[in-house]
């Protein structure tokens, strides 16, 4: 079983919706959590960072963390055809410099 | 967030030569910087942890003497990879661990290495 699982999509979704992507993971440890965005030849990009349980809300994004269920998320709100692109959640738990990363998502908002 | 620039964003080289690849951070001095392969469609895979002034931790798997890490100075690291073959054809991308508690981790725009 992979530390860090996340579904590889495709999701496609018509402009405007909402978009909720999800990781779960299987190592308690993890305490630092990020969102990564990634464009066709690109290097990712960081959209979110967030600390322990709870919410962070960055304009259209939020990041919502459930330690308890070692599961975590990200919103998209007024998604739009830019936001088109492969996203990745990241993990590290303190102490640690390495990241754990998802498979990632493809995403394809449809105009 | 850590500035870091990554070039070149795309190389092709003929088998059997070398191709070095740099990594800067452009507004803070980094003493760790990381190297990453992905391959089409999947996920970042570390292939090492460079460290400035010391010699690069490697991954399981990876070859030191094929993928040679050097990080100089605190702005700069570079990846040679040597005798390169076309199996080395990917896309390598640098981080940065921008230190102080901070685990917003940023990375290069990548380098697509083809081998010819």
């Amino acid at each position: 079983q992979k530390e860090v699982e996340q579904d590889p999509g495709p999701l496609s979704v018509p402009e405007g919706a909402i978009v909720s992507l999800n990781c779960t993971y299987s190592n308690s440890a993890f305490q630092y959590f990020m969102w990564y965005r990634q464009y066709s030849r690109k290097g990712p990009e960081l959209l979110m960072y967030t600390y322990s349980s709870g919410n962070k809300e960055d304009g259209r994004f939020t990041a919502q963390v459930d330690k308890s269920s070692k599961y975590i998320s990200l919103f998209i709100r007024d998604s739009q055809p830019s936001d088109s692109a492969t996203y990745l959640c990241a993990m590290i738990n303190f102490g640690n410099e390495k990241l754990t990363f998802g498979t990632g998502t493809r995403l394809t908002i449809i105009p | 967030g850590a500035v870091v620039s990554q070039h070149p964003s795309w190389v092709i080289c003929k088998s059997g030569t070398s191709v070095k690849i740099e990594c800067r951070s452009l507004d803070f001095q980094a003493t760790t910087m990381f190297w990453y392969r992905q391959f089409p469609k999947q996920s970042l895979m570390l292939m090492a942890t460079s460290n400035e002034g010391s010699k690069a931790t490697y991954e399981q798997g990876v070859e030191k003497d094929k993928f040679l890490i050097n990080h100089a100075s605190l702005t700069l690291s570079t990846l040679t990879v040597t005798s390169a073959h076309p199996e080395d054809s990917s896309f390598y991308i640098c981080s940065v661990n921008p230190g102080q508690g901070n685990y917003g981790y940023t990375f290069g725009s990548g380098t697509r290495l083809t081998v010819v």
